[in-house]
């Protein structure tokens, strides 16, 4: 069946490193999405892989292994406006989605 | 306008009405879907439309119709609205073509509450 797990929460500190880490479970494969979704508001795009490796966008880079069926998104000198819901999105076939419940990130001071 | 929108904002609704909820895209993307989120949940697709005048059905399609009459409107009804459908509905439309990462932008969003 099809499944994509991430955790639920993870808190980190003011100008860290977080490492949000995202498995599926998928009958096919055809790219991964990483959004960010801030509290009451709609999930806006950060990323997409859909080759093995790491893509970097300045402080977040997103890392793919299709043989493991593994994602993750990196998050560097975090800043209190990271705080947000990170949502991980595998496309299987040509359109459709399928999400993950997204991790809540919460940074402190 | 630029993007997505959708109206309302929010609703609340007494069970057993109908409701549309609407949503309209100015960047001509051909694809266009409906989700809802409920906390705990991810995303689940509702319907979708591949391009105008097709729609499909996604994961939780039950109690909802769609149509596509041209390329920026995509309406979703709630024909007899129940306490299940509360949650927040949110639009989103993609540019399907060849060699693209059709990645999907989202509308704000509409939080209905069905009392």
């Amino acid at each position: 069946g099809q499944n994509i797990d991430q955790p639920t929460e993870m808190t980190a500190t003011e100008g860290a490193i977080v490492q949000i880490n995202c498995t599926y479970q998928t009958s096919g494969f055809n790219g991964l999405f990483w959004y960010q979704q801030h509290a009451g508001e709609a999930p806006t795009f950060l990323s997409y892989n859909v080759l093995d490796g790491l893509e970097e966008k300045g402080r977040f880079s997103s890392f793919l292994s299709r043989s493991k069926g593994y994602s993750y998104l990196l998050l560097k000198e975090l800043q209190m406006k990271d705080s947000a819901s990170y949502l991980c999105a595998v496309r299987e076939g040509n359109y459709q989605l399928i999400w993950g419940a997204g991790t809540k990130l919460i940074i402190k001071p | 306008i630029a993007g997505i929108t959708q109206a309302p904002t929010s609703q609340i609704l007494a069970a057993g009405r109908r409701m549309t909820l609407r949503c309209t895209q100015d960047m001509r993307h051909n694809a266009m879907y409906w989700y809802r989120q409920d906390l705990g949940l991810g995303l689940r697709l509702i319907h979708y439309s591949n391009t105008a005048g097709t729609t499909g059905k996604g994961e939780v399609p039950d109690g909802y119709s769609v149509s596509r009459a041209n390329t920026d409107d995509f309406p979703l009804t709630l024909a007899s609205a129940v306490p299940s459908q509360t949650s927040v509905y949110f639009c989103a439309s993609s540019d399907v073509a060849s060699g693209g990462t059709d990645t999907q932008y989202f509308g704000p969003g509409t939080r209905l509450t069905v009392l």
